[in-house]
């Protein structure tokens, strides 16, 4: 399967403990994103990378939040201190952006719950 | 970011053709029109993107008005695996690369 794909796809965690959700884009492509969903709601763009730089960040992404992309391949999303309100799915997608719009291909998202 | 106006839902038969609408009434001479769709427990899709002229590909047709201020995205036998959430997104050359996503509308398919 050469797809997104995201690490773990459930992860129930308590309040004020710290969670990291892993991405793999599509090899060759170098922008990745990542997108948060509530229920009844369509995604919310979080962050964005292009190779290893983040370019992009959403005022949603609070001091808690971290998002990394070492060498430009895999990224990392680390909630610290969780909360209830960080319940979400949260998408990744990767695109192959080099002139005009690159289409993104998202991942299947992690679930988390936070009790 | 340009805004874009969908019913929240709309209901299709089997194997007849479907036209989901979108209103972006302020969209920009650099806005291109996009289609996502969402199927449940998945993450979006592409559909398919147009500027001004009328796009087909092998998933669907997007017919964009002449003044730009809507567009409808049409699906021309709709089957089971078509039910989903249709995202109608406008993004500007040059400009972020996020994807700014509505409600949608969610598309029922009966049998």
């Amino acid at each position: 399967d050469t797809g997104v794909s995201q690490n773990p796809r459930h992860k129930i965690t308590k309040r004020g403990q710290n969670v990291t959700f892993r991405c793999d884009p599509i090899s060759e492509h170098n922008r990745l994103y990542w997108y948060r969903q509530t229920l009844g709601q369509g995604p919310e763009f979080l962050t964005y990378f292009q190779n290893e730089a983040q370019l992009e960040k959403s005022r949603l992404l609070s001091d808690r939040f971290s998002a990394e992309r070492p060498k430009g391949s895999f990224s990392t999303l680390e909630i610290q201190r969780t909360e209830q309100g960080d319940s979400a799915m949260y998408l990744c997608a990767s695109s192959l952006g080099d002139r005009g719009f690159g289409e993104q291909y998202f991942g299947p998202g992690t679930r988390l719950t936070v009790t | 970011d340009a805004k874009t106006t969908q019913p929240n839902s709309m209901e299709s038969n089997e194997e007849e053709p479907v036209h989901l609408p979108c209103n972006h009434s302020t969209i920009s001479g650099t806005d291109y029109i996009h289609w996502y769709r969402q199927l449940p427990s998945q993450g979006p899709e592409y559909v398919i993107h147009g500027l001004t002229s009328n796009v087909n590909n092998r998933m669907a047709s997007l017919a964009i008005a002449e003044d730009r201020k809507s567009s409808t995205l049409i699906l021309h036998r709709a089957t089971l695996r078509d039910a989903a959430v249709y995202y109608c997104i406008l993004r500007t050359q040059g400009g972020s690369e996020k994807l700014v996503f509505g409600k949608g509308t969610k598309l029922t398919v009966n049998p």
